[in-house]
C-alpha cells in the first residue's frame, strides 16, 4: 500500500511569495496517477493538477506541478489572497485504491 | 452550469442506516464515473466508493465494504450511497464528485457535501 507524505504541514507565507509544497510517496508511482487538490475553508476540494503536471481547466498558470518516482512538487509562483488553502496530493492505483496525502496548509504570514 | 448537490445527511445512532443522494445537472451524467469522498471533522480526504458510467463496476475502500452500497440512476441523473451498520468513525462530510472524462480517477467537479454524524 502506497502512503503519501506531505511537507511541510503548514507553510506561512505572504501574498506575492513563492510556495513550494512537497508530496512524497512510500514507493515509486506512475506520475500519470498523481494529482493535487485545493480546499479552501468551508468549501469542497477542487482539482488543480493531474498527471503530476497538467493544470485542470481554469487553473491559472501560477500553479505548476512537477516530479516523478517518489517525489512530487506543487509550486505556486506568486501567492494570491485566494490561494491560502489546504493542498492535498492524491494517488490512484489500478487495484483500485485512492490515496490522499494528509495535506499542507498554506496560511498568511 | 455543472453542479452536484448532495442530500440525505443527518444524525444517526451507531448501527443505524442512512441513504445519501447526489443530484447532478449541467452535464451528461451517464457518461461519467462518479465517486463518494468523505472528510471527518478536522481531518483529510478519504475516498469511499466509485461507480462506472453504466453501473457495471463499483469499488469501495476496505473500511466500508459490506456496509455501504453505491448505486446510480442515470435516468434521474442521480448517485446514491446506502450506508448501513454505521459507526462513529463514519462521521464526516460526504462529497459526491465526478470523475474526469478521460481519466475517471481524477475528480473534477465536487458537490458542497452533506454531513453525517453517527452518535448516540
Amino acid at each position: 500500500e502506497i502512503v503519501l507524505t506531505q511537507s511541510p504541514g503548514t507553510l506561512s507565507l505572504s501574498p506575492g511569495e513563492r510556495a513550494t509544497l512537497s508530496c512524497r510517496a512510500s514507493q515509486s508511482i506512475n506520475s500519470n496517477y498523481l494529482a493535487w487538490y485545493q480546499q479552501k475553508p468551508g468549501q469542497a476540494p477542487g482539482l488543480l493538477i493531474y498527471g503530476a503536471s497538467s493544470r485542470a481547466t481554469g487553473i491559472p498558470d501560477r500553479f505548476s506541478g512537477s516530479g516523478s518516482g517518489t517525489d512530487f512538487t506543487l509550486t505556486i509562483s506568486r501567492l494570491e489572497p485566494e490561494d491560502f488553502a489546504v493542498y492535498y496530493c492524491h494517488h490512484y492505483d489500478t487495484s483500485p485504491r485512492f490515496t490522499f496525502g494528509p495535506g499542507t496548509k498554506v496560511d498568511i504570514k | 452550469e455543472v453542479q452536484l448537490v448532495e442530500s440525505g445527511g443527518g444524525l444517526v445512532q451507531p448501527g443505524g442506516s442512512l441513504r445519501l443522494s447526489c443530484a447532478a445537472s449541467g452535464f451528461i451524467f451517464r457518461s461519467y464515473w462518479m465517486h463518494w469522498v468523505r472528510q471527518a471533522p478536522g481531518k483529510g480526504l478519504e475516498w469511499v466508493a466509485n461507480m462506472k458510467e453504466d453501473g457495471s463496476e463499483k469499488y469501495y475502500v476496505d473500511s466500508v465494504k459490506g456496509r455501504f452500497t453505491i448505486s446510480r440512476d442515470n435516468a434521474k441523473n442521480s448517485l446514491y450511497l446506502q450506508m448501513n451498520s454505521l459507526r462513529a468513525e463514519d462521521t464526516a462530510v460526504y462529497y459526491c464528485a465526478r470523475g474526469l472524462l478521460w481519466a475517471h480517477y481524477y475528480m473534477d467537479v465536487w458537490g458542497k457535501g452533506t454531513t453525517v454524524t453517527v452518535s448516540s
